[in-house]
């Protein structure tokens, strides 16, 4: 079965300053890795995703993440965070055998201080 | 192009009562997937349909809850004699086709059952 953990629940950061938000999976294939961001009270925005190629993806925003195959993880990243960026984010990840559900973690609060 | 809509954006319902739940997939996609987050938590997988077809069900729970994707219309989710465990935010994506990646995801539909 597959599974994801987002192991912090809130990360703080000043505005300015690098956001980083974890995320590890677990898969019986290749995986398929995503990053949805959630603003309040609002469905979900896609940010970026992984399917396969070039370890380093970049995507809406600003965000980038890397994939890391050894260590099964696929961290969301942002060399200068915005006030605008505080919101809730999911990591999902699918794996193609299991078919086409996405199963996501449970999410991190993202809190940017001015 | 619009986004996916979903509708109402919020229900409120007794206990006992039943809840539908509309979701219009993006032009052109004929693939719908449902999902529900409890409060301060990740979404979980319910249902994947295609027209006329539940592809994938495994996240449905076995009494009182239903999909369907009519030929024409929206996908309904349907969830009869609703209990307050039943509050809840629930989500619709929808896809091009089978092999794509991301899943677009409507605002919701936030339900609270008094």
């Amino acid at each position: 079965a597959q599974s994801v953990a987002q192991p912090e629940d809130q990360v703080n950061v000043a505005e300015g300053n690098p956001l980083t938000v974890k995320c590890t999976y677990s898969v019986s294939g290749n995986p398929y890795l995503f990053w949805y961001v959630q603003y309040p009270n609002r469905g979900l925005q896609f940010l970026l995703k992984y399917i396969t190629g070039d370890n380093l993806v970049k995507g809406s925003y600003g965000f980038e993440a890397e994939f890391n195959k050894s260590q099964t993880s696929f961290h969301l990243k942002k060399p200068s965070a915005l006030v605008s960026d505080s919101a809730l984010y999911f990591c999902a990840v699918r794996d193609k055998a299991a078919g086409n559900k996405l199963t996501f973690g449970g999410g991190t609060r993202v809190l940017v201080k001015p | 192009n619009a986004g996916v809509m979903q509708n109402p954006r919020h229900l409120v319902r007794r206990r006992g009562q039943e809840a539908r739940l509309r979701c219009s997939p993006m032009k052109g996609h004929s693939h719908v997937y449902w999902y529900r987050q409890l409060p301060e938590e990740g979404l979980k997988f319910m249902v994947y349909l295609q027209k006329e077809n539940i592809i994938d069900e495994s996240g449905m729970p076995k009494e009182r809850f239903s999909a369907e994707f009519p030929k024409e219309g929206p996908s309904i989710l349907r969830i009869q004699q609703v209990v307050r465990g039943d509050s809840a935010a629930y989500f619709c994506a929808s896809s091009p086709w089978q092999e794509s990646d991301e899943q677009f995801f409507g605002p919701g539909t936030r339900l609270t059952v008094l």
